[in-house]
């Protein structure tokens, strides 16, 4: 069964300090690989995507994935992160570009001063 | 770029009353819809997909009879949440494809608290 895993439910990083987040999928082929961000009370916001191509997708805001198929993972990372992206991160996988999209569970990231 | 717009935002209701949903889909048509469900610090789970001029699919797990879903249109689509109860309280979300751009366009989200 087709299957994301976030395994850091919480990450906690000073400001300015680097970030990566975790993904990793279960799959039979290459799937769409995506990282969303959710603040509180919000709606998704799309980071980033990849299908193929250049292993290492730049995205908004700053955040940069690295996809590894040897090890079917999907990394999120930030160089120096700010405050405001204090929110949760997750990561999701499609089989094809119109359809359903499954969600890990989630990484939420805490930001401290 | 493509939307996908929500309404209501938030809604509370009494339990045992039903509460319907709109997902539109502004400046492009959606033959497919997705609807997911998001509890409190959890992740989006799908609950079904809507198909335009067909029924719906659901994921296992989820009661197509307390959950309908109708395609109305290539630019709606409706959820309705019937005899809800507190554990039916969770924040809605639809989704869009985005025209074959992987990703979809995914709306806002409605807060459902039921009472």
């Amino acid at each position: 069964a087709q299957s994301v895993t976030q395994p850091d439910i919480h990450i906690t990083v000073s400001e300015g300090a680097s970030l990566e987040l975790r993904c990793n999928y279960s799959y039979g082929a290459t799937p769409y690989l995506f990282w969303y961000v959710q603040s509180p009370g919000q709606g998704l916001q799309l980071l980033l995507k990849y299908f193929s191509g250049d292993t290492l997708v730049q995205g908004i805001k700053g955040f940069e994935a690295e996809f590894k198929r040897s090890q079917s993972s999907f990394n999120l990372r930030k160089p120096s992160v700010h405050w405001s992206d204090a929110a949760e991160y997750f990561c999701a996988v499609t089989m094809n570009r119109d359809d359903k999209i499954i969600f890990g569970k989630g990484t939420r990231l805490h930001i401290l001063p | 770029g493509a939307v996908v717009s929500q309404h209501p935002s938030w809604v509370i209701c009494k339990s045992g009353t039903s509460v319907k949903i709109e997902c539109r889909s502004l400046d492009f048509q959606a033959t497919t819809m997705f609807w997911y469900r998001q509890f409190p610090k959890q992740s989006l789970m799908l609950m079904a997909t809507s198909n335009e001029g067909s029924k719906a699919t659901y994921e296992q797990g989820v009661e197509k009879d307390k959950f309908l879903i109708n395609h109305a249109s290539l630019t709606l689509s409706t959820l309705t949440v019937t005899s809800a109860h507190p554990e039916d309280s969770s924040f809605y979300i639809c989704s869009a494809p985005d025209r074959g751009r992987a990703g979809g366009v995914f709306g806002p989200g409605t807060r459902l608290t039921v009472l």
